[in-house]
């Protein structure tokens, strides 16, 4: 079974701090995914990293892709209170077309 | 609406009724994914349809549950004989082809209520 394991489960800080937020397995993933989804809604994808050691920016958000496609991590410089939302990340694995989702990052950026 | 639509929105049924949930995939994707979040927990991958064929159903309970993606129409999960442990939101998602099914687009999701 491959799992995703992502830490911390809850993260509450103030506004203007930076943040990171991981997401680690024991197997390699062919692709990996961040989403962050809001209460009664869907997850909405940020973002897709493929390759090892892959950095990706959106705004203030950057998406870090281990070399060894085992891990990856989510850095938030400068949270505002719009940030605040669970924030999932899910991998693909070779072969597959499902994802596997972590348990998610639940954030609270306070004014 | 280009997304990914899902409806109902919100489902209730009593314990031994049918529960019927549609998606319609995102406009030119032909990969359908349904997934469920039970109270507290991540998201669990259920199945995974291409038009009229089911490719991969290995997260699906086996009794009860069933899905499909007619030529024609929405993909449908249909649970038969509801239980309370049914109760959750399910999502649909859609992908565009083979090669970039890792990019799945997920709808508002079905919350499914038990009584």
């Amino acid at each position: 079974t491959q799992l995703l394991e992502q830490s911390p489960q809850f993260l509450s800080i103030q506004e203007g701090e930076n943040l990171t937020v991981y997401c680690n397995s024991s197997s390699v993933f062919s692709s990996l995914q961040w989403y962050r989804q809001e209460p009664g809604e869907g997850p909405v994808l940020l973002v897709t990293v493929v390759t090892g050691g892959e950095v990706k920016k959106l705004k203030r958000l950057t998406f870090q892709f281990g070399d060894a496609r085992k891990d990856s991590s989510l850095h938030i410089t400068a949270a505002q209170p719009g940030d605040t939302g669970l924030y999932l990340c899910a991998g693909s694995y070779q072969g597959a077309q499902k994802l596997v989702f972590g348990q998610g990052t639940r954030l609270t950026i306070n004014p | 609406n280009a997304g990914v639509m899902q409806n109902p929105r919100h489902l209730v049924r009593r314990r031994g009724q049918e529960a019927r949930l549609r998606c319609s995939p995102m406009k030119g994707h032909s990969h359908v994914y349904w997934y469920r979040q039970l109270p507290e927990e991540g998201l669990k991958f259920m199945v995974y349809l291409q038009k009229e064929n089911i490719i991969d159903e290995s997260g699906m309970p086996k009794e009860r549950f069933s899905a499909e993606f007619p030529k024609e129409g929405p993909s449908i999960l249909r649970i038969q004989q509801v239980v309370r442990g049914d109760s959750a939101a399910y999502f649909c998602a859609s992908s565009l082809d083979r090669g970039r099914a890792y990019e799945q687009y997920f709808g508002p999701g079905t919350r499914l209520t038990v009584t």
